[in-house]
């Protein structure tokens, strides 16, 4: 059974910086590119950042860019996301996904809760 | 990275058939193959519904179904029950290999 798990999330200032983490299990983590998607309170999903598999590539919402780092850990089978420079419009239950393939991400984690107070 | 344009809402009665467009562009949905829908209830996770436009993943109700023309991609619903009552989403690759998502379509069954 695929399970992915974050861990991380919290309450943070304005301008500081918190490193969210998802632990994978039930698949070949090291085979699969991996997202994180995040949801701000009552509204839709955004797409954050994905990686490809070995690490090579990322990819980045324009928002979040020169800000956040998305790695991996295929060893320990462990995503992260290091986001920075943190602002209010951050705020949002944040999604670990193991992207399936282009356009797809077809498992889901339960998500943790990154709030950014001024 | 604009985000993909659906309804904000859809409503229908149990048993009846709805669908939800996607609409987007020549750089997402219209230009790829790749466009997926999500069913998300209050306070969970999202669900892939659909993947490749038309594809179930297993375990996932024959009622729902996908389809594309041009930049619109839509999702139907038949023999609607009150378990689908939910926010849908779809998503697209684009031409930039990064992944967009609609603006979701909150589903009332009456």
């Amino acid at each position: 059974e695929v399970q992915l798990v974050e861990s991380g999330g919290g309450l943070v200032q304005v301008g500081g910086s918190l490193r969210l983490s998802c632990a994978a299990s039930g698949f070949t983590f090291s085979g699969y590119w991996m997202s994180w998607v995040r949801q701000a309170p009552g509204k839709g999903l955004e797409w954050v950042a994905h990686i490809k598999t070995g690490g090579s590539e990322n990819y980045y919402v324009d928002s979040v860019k020169g800000r956040f780092t998305i790695s991996r850990d295929d060893g320990k089978k462990s995503l992260f996301l290091q986001m920075n420079s943190l602002r209010a419009e951050d705020t949002a239950v944040y999604y670990c996904a193991r992207y399936g393939n282009w356009g797809r991400e077809d498992y889901w984690g339960q998500g943790t809760l990154v709030t950014v107070s001024s | 990275q604009s985000a993909l344009t659906q309804p904000a809402s859809v409503s229908g009665s149990p048993g009846q058939s709805i669908a939800i467009s996607c609409t987007g562009t020549s750089s997402d949905v219209g230009g790829y193959n790749y466009v997926s829908w999500y069913q998300q209830h209050p306070g969970k996770a999202p669900k892939l519904m659909i993947y490749d436009v038309n594809n179930r993943p297993s375990g996932v109700s024959n009622r729902f179904s996908g389809s594309k023309s041009g930049n619109t991609a839509s999702l139907t619903i038949s023999g609607l029950q009150a378990e689908d009552e939910a926010d849908y989403y779809c998503s697209s690759h684009t031409s930039t290999n990064t992944l967009v998502f609609g603006g979701g379509t909150k589903l009332t069954v009456l």
